[in-house]
């Protein structure tokens, strides 16, 4: 059974740090892009960053570019997710997410990441207030 | 960036009755949208992928179509544990973005 269980969350003050991470079991973790999405109180779905199998790609959204670091370690099947200089708006419950891999042959031939995410985990929250 | 609109934002529904949702995105996505179903306090769940795909354990009463900037999510003949609110999810190009997400409500 796969499974995806988040750590870490916590309050912390603005401009603090917080280290979350992610462990992954009942699959091949390190055959999986892994992602990291968020949901602030009462509002929608909102994507932080993915991470290629191997390490050797990272995306980030705009929002989070140049605080938030994503990496895994696939020796210990886990992805986390390294969040500096926290704001008020960063405060929401976050879900570590496997990223579905390609299922068709155009999905490979356009070399995309996958095709959405098949497996979530429960989530941990993030609270940035004074 | 890709913005994805969701339309409605709510929409008030009886059991049996059939709900379409529509997704506009504000650039071609060559059809990799995905769908999700989130319930309070859960995480969500991947219901479509690829505009049309139905995911493993999905009742087959979920559907998409569509195709360029335009998608539908429809549910056939509503059950009562569909009452939740759905995202439409690009993955075609970083970064990826959501819909604002529709709640399905009891009418």
């Amino acid at each position: 059974e796969v499974q995806l269980v988040e750590s870490g969350g916590d309050l912390v003050q603005p401009g603090g740090s917080l280290r979350l991470s992610c462990a992954g079991s009942g699959f091949t973790f390190s055959s999986y892009w892994m992602s990291w999405v968020r949901q602030a109180p009462g509002k929608g779905l909102e994507w932080v960053a993915t991470m290629r199998q191997d390490g050797g790609e990272k995306n980030y959204a705009d929002s989070v570019k140049g605080r938030f670091t994503i990496s895994r370690d696939n020796a210990k099947n886990s992805l986390y997710l390294q969040m500096n200089s926290l704001r008020a708006e960063d405060t929401a419950v976050y879900y570590c997410a496997r990223t579905q891999r390609c299922r068709t042959t155009t999905c490979l031939y356009r070399g995309l990441a996958g095709e959405g995410f098949d497996y979530w985990g429960e989530g941990t929250l993030v609270s940035v207030s004074s | 960036d890709i913005q994805l609109t969701q339309s409605p934002s709510s929409v008030s529904a009886s059991v049996g009755d059939r709900v379409t949702i529509t997704c506009r995105a504000s650039q071609d996505v060559s059809g990799w949208l995905a769908w999700y179903q989130q319930k309070p306090g859960k995480a969500p769940k991947l219901l479509i992928y690829a505009t049309s795909t139905l995911e493993g354990g999905a009742p087959s009463r979920f559907s998409g179509s569509g195709s360029g900037t335009d998608f539908i999510f429809t549910i056939s003949g509503l059950q009562a544990e569909d009452f939740a609110t759905y995202y439409c999810q690009q993955v075609n190009s970083f970064p990826w973005t959501f819909g604002q997400g529709t709640k399905v409500e009891v009418k």
